[in-house]
């Protein structure tokens, strides 16, 4: 089957400029979450969604924000981007209707902030 | 105190030796237990996963959780080098990651 994919893969981006992120999900996978990796901080977790309906979020500001459409398929967005925004953002797609199971991640965007 | 914690290593085992990671959590609503591996300059990957106490075996892998404690663990028998990588452990519902531990299988 199919993985999970994200595209871009690399992005390159100035301060204060805003950016999205796109994940498409195994098929039959309603679950998509959102991930930030840093080396500093490790994984740390953004948000949930299922069935087009945020279902958990994380300990994030505001400018992280996130949708996801009917197929499944989720978006985040990033707004005025800062330095430290700078990471791997990874998404993940799961089978479970549980909550809190990541599942299968993609492979991630490298996001650059000049 | 950090909602995971894993000792971040590096932990090196000679090849076909047994590998020990282990894993703390604070919040006790916890119901459910991952593990992943992270080659390097790659995404994590399943290796297993842990609702109930007690063992839980997977071919060369065997998770362990004990509720009571809040640990959960992930042992490798017969570790070989393709096992050098970052284990990652994770809970949810909470999705919390730890920061995972380095382990080196030394041929």
């Amino acid at each position: 089957k199919a993985g999970v994919t994200q595209t871009p893969r690399y992005l390159i981006k100035t301060r204060g400029q805003q950016v999205t992120l796109s994940c498409s999900p195994i098929s039959g996978h309603r679950s998509v979450s959102w991930y930030q990796q840093t080396p500093g901080q490790g994984l740390q977790f953004l948000f949930e969604y299922f069935s087009e309906t945020q279902r958990n979020k994380g300990n994030f500001p505001g400018r992280f924000s996130g949708r996801q459409f009917s197929n499944s398929r989720s978006e985040m967005n990033v707004s005025t981007l800062e330095l430290g925004d700078s990471a791997l953002y990874l998404c993940a797609s799961s089978s479970s209707n549980l909550a809190g199971e990541p599942g299968d991640f993609g492979p991630g965007t490298r996001l650059t902030v000049l | 105190q950090k909602e995971v914690e894993q000792n971040s290593g590096p932990l090196s085992v000679p090849e076909g030796a047994i590998a020990s990671l282990n894993c703390t959590y604070s919040d006790r609503g916890s119901q459910s237990f991952f593990w992943y591996r992270q080659y390097s300059g790659k995404s994590p990957e399943l290796i297993m996963f842990i609702y109930s106490n007690g063992d839980k075996e997977d071919g060369r892998f065997t998770a362990q959780l004990n509720k009571a404690s809040q640990y959960v663990s992930l042992l490798i028998r017969d570790s070989q080098p393709s096992d050098s990588a970052t284990y990652l452990c994770a809970v949810s519902p909470q999705f919390y990651f730890g920061t995972g531990t380095s382990l080196t299988v030394i041929p």
